[in-house]
């Protein structure tokens, strides 16, 4: 079965770029049943959802991030990426990456999820 | 984006209880909604997707229903290892988004 982790540093100064990846065991990025997402939450918050990434790398990303994030994939690794730029106090959260489950026309449904990693934006 | 609204925010119920969330969404998204729910520092699990389809292994307590706007998913015999925040989340549009959750304790 699919398993996911994140990784990535837990502390990112003010105004700097944000990297996490997380690596996908189990099953492929490049597996046209899925798209690859990243998802938030700030402590004690709701989940908001960053982007996604399909097999074939395009990509979508929420129109509340301003076009800082960037989400890119790596076959031979097996692993997607985040990139955040320009962070600030309000980007500190756990983020998760996901697998959402496509259907043909339509989106889908995220399974499974990764633990979460923490990320702390401060000087 | 599609605004999803969940309610109650909050809930305190007893063990044995019938428990009802709601979610409406700001315009009709058919079927495409999911429910995921969400333990004390755990990653998000999804229970329901589609609108009514049970995920497998998720204890048959957990039932949903609903189409166009209004959803519901509601817990049957509410169990201690119930207790947690449970989510919407439409895959209708391609920008996702989630309700603001609800918040289930046991009395």
């Amino acid at each position: 079965q699919v398993q996911l982790q994140e990784s990535g540093p837990g502390l990112v100064k003010p105004s700097q770029t944000l990297f996490l990846t997380c690596t996908v065991s189990g099953g492929s990025i490049d597996n046209g049943d899925s798209t690859w997402s990243w998802i938030r939450q700030p402590a004690g918050k709701g989940l908001q959802w960053i982007g996604r990434m399909f097999s074939n790398r395009k990509t979508n990303y929420s129109p509340s991030l301003k076009g800082r994030a960037t989400i890119s994939g790596d076959t031979s690794r097996n692993q997607f990426s985040l990139e955040l730029r320009s962070v600030t106090a309000a980007d500190t959260a756990l983020y998760y990456c996901a697998a959402e489950h496509v259907v043909p026309d339509a989106f889908g449904w995220f399974d499974p999820w990764g633990q979460g990693t923490l990320v702390t934006v401060s000087s | 984006d599609i605004l999803l609204t969940q309610s109650p925010s909050s809930l305190s119920a007893s063990v044995g209880d019938t428990v009802t969330i709601t979610c409406r969404a700001s315009q009709s998204i058919s079927s495409d909604l999911n429910w995921y729910q969400q333990k004390p520092g755990k990653a998000p699990k999804l229970l329901i997707f589609g609108a009514s389809t049970l995920q497998s292994g998720v204890p048959s307590r957990f039932s949903g229903s609903g189409s166009g706007a209004g959803f519901t998913l509601t817990v049957s015999s509410l169990q201690p290892e119930d207790v947690g925040t449970y989510y919407c989340q439409q895959s209708y549009n391609v920008l996702v988004t989630f309700g603001q959750g609800t918040k289930v304790e046991i009395k």
